[in-house]
């Protein structure tokens, strides 16, 4: 498509629920990350995927946080058991190439809201 | 410990002078360094892009200079306009081999007509 799409644009979730959020980036990119943004803080790293290989998960805040591109596009951010702390906006944002090389496109983000 | 620091506190501009903001990271060695613009409820997006080895880049009213030696980068806006407010943030990848960047927290700026 012409950008990066995610879904739901907002979700609310009761604590202890599961959720799933998704992201379709870019055809053909080959990188895609995700990222949480706290209100007023810059976008922290969670994840990054080159083609269906998940290379870098050091920043998943615990194991209840998940992800996966099992066919190296659409990829799943699933959040278990979900806890008042993991409100935030998630990101997704595929590039060209991994890297600070090229520059990311960014979805509008889900804003997930435990209550 | 790594840092990326932007001004946290908003930049008031008038309308048609030059706004600058600065970004500085300690414990970094970036190959690239990105400067990306973010409006309330939307992802960021993209602006510009400079290498290690260069020390300043333009794109249009942009400008962005990138001093290693300093380990700072300069983002300015020429001729700036209302419609540039918006939260700036710069980017830059962790050493070589890091296949993610890392972001600073941003600066708001909101130019006054």
């Amino acid at each position: 498509g012409a950008g990066v799409s995610q879904s739901p644009r907002y979700k609310v979730a009761k604590r202890g629920q599961d959720v799933a959020l998704r992201c379709d980036p870019i055809s053909g990119h080959v990188s895609l990350f995700w990222y949480q943004q706290a209100l007023g803080q810059g976008p922290e790293f969670l994840t990054y995927f080159q083609n269906e290989a998940q290379l870098d998960k050091s920043g998943l805040p615990s194991d209840r946080f998940f992800a996966e591109r099992p066919e190296g596009s659409v990829s799943t951010l699933k959040i278990q058991r979900t806890q008042q702390e993991d409100s935030a906006v998630y990101l997704c944002a595929s590039s060209i190439q991994g890297g600070g090389g090229a520059g990311y496109t960014f979805g509008s983000g889900t804003r997930l809201t435990v209550v | 410990s790594q840092k990326i620091e932007q001004n946290s506190e908003a930049l008031n501009i008038q309308e048609g002078k030059t706004a600058t903001l600065t970004c500085n990271y300690t414990n970094y060695s970036p190959a690239y360094l990105q400067w990306y613009r973010q409006d309330p409820g939307r992802g960021p997006v993209f602006l510009l892009l400079i290498r290690e080895n260069e020390k300043e880049k333009r794109k249009e009213r942009l400008k962005v200079t990138f001093d290693t030696t300093l380990k700072q980068s300069l983002f300015h806006i020429t001729a700036s306009q209302p419609a540039d407010s918006a939260t700036y943030l710069c980017a830059l990848d962790g050493s070589r081999g890091y296949q993610k960047v890392t972001f600073g927290t941003g600066t708001k700026l909101q130019v006054i007509p």
